[in-house]
């Protein structure tokens, strides 16, 4: 297993379009998260899957944004009508069962950029 | 929320200097997560304290978790520009999951 592969890795969008990302975590973790990194700021949650369910969405994350996780593999990440405000790194992690907040391993990220 | 300080916010030295930076909060932490982003990649996950007085090394770097379990430092020794990065600590999840970062140290090595 090579950890948690993000793609694409960069992604330049104009204003109104829609994007989607693709995580896929390592294969025995069933936890996975999606965050948010604008410049100069730490990562900011934004969803939460256990296996397939979604069980927690932050306020961040507005009704053009959605997040799937269909088998309980790999997921993604939907912006529609992208804004310029929507431009930032967009990290997937995941962990195991049982480790709260514990034994997150990140993916490179996708670089998205609205112009 | 748990409120975590971390400073300095930006750090630029030259190739061989030390540095320590510095996480500081009121509440009391069962443990913290010392993080290392490189520039365009995710952060990586370096070292988790968990008992007060604790002190762990990693080659050049040494985390310390406060007596209290309050603070922590993480120091670095004869610093090197693949030291460069953002360094997150992180307290536990309140949440059972999502992780509350904070803005970090964003450290430059320069040679």
């Amino acid at each position: 297993d090579t950890g948690v592969s993000q793609n694409p890795r960069h992604k330049i969008t104009k204003r109104g379009q829609n994007v989607t990302f693709r995580c896929d975590p390592i294969s025995e973790h069933n936890r996975l998260y999606w965050y948010r990194q604008t410049l100069g700021q730490g990562p900011e949650f934004l969803t939460y899957f256990q296996n397939e369910a979604q069980l927690e969405k932050s306020r961040l994350l507005s009704d053009r944004f959605s997040a799937e996780r269909p088998k309980g593999s790999f997921s993604t990440l939907e912006i529609q009508r992208t804004e310029q405000g929507d431009s930032a790194m967009y990290l997937c992690a995941s962990s195991p069962a049982g480790r709260d907040g514990y034994g997150y391993t990140f993916g490179s990220g996708t670089r998205l950029t609205v112009v | 929320t748990q409120l975590l300080e971390q400073s300095p916010q930006f750090l630029s030295i030259q190739e061989g200097e030390n540095l320590t930076v510095y996480c500081n909060s009121s509440s009391v932490f069962s443990s913290l997560q010392w993080y290392r982003q490189e520039p365009g990649e995710g952060p990586v996950l370096l070292v988790t304290v968990v008992t007060g007085g604790e002190v762990k090394k990693l080659k050049r770097l040494t985390f310390q978790f406060g007596d209290a379990r309050k603070d922590s430092s993480l120091h670095i020794t004869a610093a090197q520009p693949g030291d460069t990065g953002l360094y997150l600590c992180v307290p536990p999840s309140n949440s059972g999951y999502a992780l509350n970062f904070g803005k970090g140290t964003s450290l430059l090595v320069t040679p």
